[in-house]
């Protein structure tokens, strides 16, 4: 049964700092790896989907890094600001259904201004 | 275009009803899924519907749970004899299916916040 989980579960950094969320999975037999945000209150909004054939996405601030043979993802912020201020989820596809995501418990980042 | 919509967003209930839980996928994704955010817990998968296949139920907690989609648009989830552990937000998402039946990424709605007092 795939788990995955992400370290740490709270995060505190002030504004402008460089940062580095952490997910870890179990079965590397993935078909894809997502990261997402959730405001309190509101949906997920999906940041960053990584493909088991790729290494890594980017998108503005944020870079997405997969090893899949080690189980991982990392997920890089640079030049943090309040706004970014939310709980990152990671999730991945994998097993005998390919449409199924198992999801991390989330890192709470807060940015102070 | 619109996203993905659910109704109601907040839902408070006694304890021993049913709650009827709505959600409105995206126009044109064949795929829907329900999932399920306790406090402190990461998201649960509940039940998904492809197309006109068979819905794969195998994330539903118990009997008391069941849901449905009326063709590729709107899809329900009903709770009967609610529970307070039955408290948690309830997500629903739907994603385009590509070739070779490969869903695509998955767009989710802001959620529905049970509360079984």
């Amino acid at each position: 049964k795939q788990e995955v989980t992400q370290i740490p579960a709270a995060l505190s950094v002030p504004e402008g700092e460089n940062l580095v969320l952490n997910c870890s999975f179990t079965d590397s037999a993935i078909y894809n790896l997502q990261w997402f945000r959730q405001d309190p209150g509101k949906g997920l909004t999906s940041l960053l989907l990584i493909q088991s054939s790729q290494r890594e996405q980017t998108s503005g601030r944020l870079n997405a890094s997969l090893d899949k043979s080690s189980g991982r993802s990392t997920l890089y912020i640079a030049a943090s600001q309040p706004g970014d201020s939310a709980t990152y989820l990671c999730a991945v596809r994998s097993g005998g259904s390919n449409y199924k995501l198992t999801f991390g418990k989330g890192t709470l980042l807060t940015v102070n201004p | 275009g619109a996203g993905v919509s659910q109704s109601p967003s907040n839902k408070v209930t006694e304890k021993g009803k049913d709650v009827e839980l709505r959600c409105d996928p995206i126009s044109g994704h064949t795929a829907l899924y329900w999932y399920r955010q306790r406090l402190g817990q990461g998201l649960e998968f509940l039940i998904y519907f492809q197309g006109n296949s068979a819905p794969d139920k195998s994330g539903l907690p118990s009997d008391r749970f069941s849901a449905e989609r009326t063709g590729e648009s709107v899809s329900t989830l009903t709770i009967q004899r609610t529970q307070q552990e039955d408290s948690a937000v309830y997500l629903c998402a739907s994603s385009l299916v590509l070739g070779l039946r490969i869903p695509h990424e998955q767009y989710f709605g802001p959620g529905t916040r049970l509360t079984v007092t």
